[in-house]
């Protein structure tokens, strides 16, 4: 258990509402990371965070800011959320070291559906 | 930069038949490498991760893996499949050093284990 809640856990949405997804973990780690989860394409990189107030984009950020303004929440915000933002949204930790590599560890997810 | 590609999409095994899951990948820089399993409606978990040292990675469920520096593969292995590995398996990379520990994943690979 890598102490990582993501909340909610299924959520509803309309087109052209904004969406946050929460991430919150317990254990202090300075990288997080927001993947996102399609058929097909595996999971891609959204943003990501190397520290409170420090984060970057990945590979498929159009349409989503984040914000960290402690260590241990990561929020995803989907300004104004259309279809294609219909997916499975993943949190992650991640450990760097010599022991660890760049181990990433993911939370249980967030399904969330745009009509 | 990195990309992995998992060659195959869909993978059915008999129980108790040996399994091989294949992973290329591509990269400039040394590399870390990773498998994960997602069962249905759940996070990924940690399966196995190379960082350095033996090419042979033991991992949890009796999975192994095997780094050919090579042929740029990581291929998964399994001697003898039970029904409950039935699952969605993900290879990913890392180079060493880039920025934010961020990983790359291929695709997928389902495996299918019939009795």
């Amino acid at each position: 258990d890598a102490g990582i809640t993501q909340s909610p856990r299924h959520k509803v949405t309309e087109t052209g509402t904004p969406v946050t997804l929460r991430c919150h973990q317990t254990e202090n780690h300075r990288y997080m990371y927001w993947y996102r989860q399609d058929p097909g394409h595996g999971l891609r990189l959204i943003h990501y965070s190397y520290g409170v107030k420090d984060t970057d984009k990945g590979e498929v950020s159009d349409g989503y800011s984040v914000s960290r303004s402690k260590t241990e929440d990561f929020l995803l915000t989907l300004e104004s959320a259309t279809s294609s933002q219909t997916s499975v949204y993943f949190c992650a930790i991640g450990q760097r070291g010599p022991d660890s590599g760049n181990t990433i560890y993911f939370g249980e997810g967030s399904w969330l559906t745009v009509v | 930069a990195q990309s992995v590609t998992q060659l195959d999409s869909q993978v059915p095994v008999f129980e108790e038949a040996p399994v091989e899951l294949r992973c290329n990948y591509s990269s400039s820089v040394s590399v870390y490498l990773f498998w994960y399993v997602q069962y249905p409606n759940q996070g990924l978990q940690l399966l196995l991760k190379y960082l350095s040292g033996s090419t042979l990675v033991k991992g949890i469920n009796g999975f192994e893996a095997e780094f050919n520096k090579s042929k740029t593969s990581f291929h998964l292995r399994k001697p003898s499949v039970h029904i409950s590995d039935t699952a969605e398996y993900f290879c990913a990379v890392s180079g060493i050093n880039n920025q934010g520990g961020k990983l790359i994943f291929g695709q997928g690979t389902e495996l299918s284990v019939k009795p």
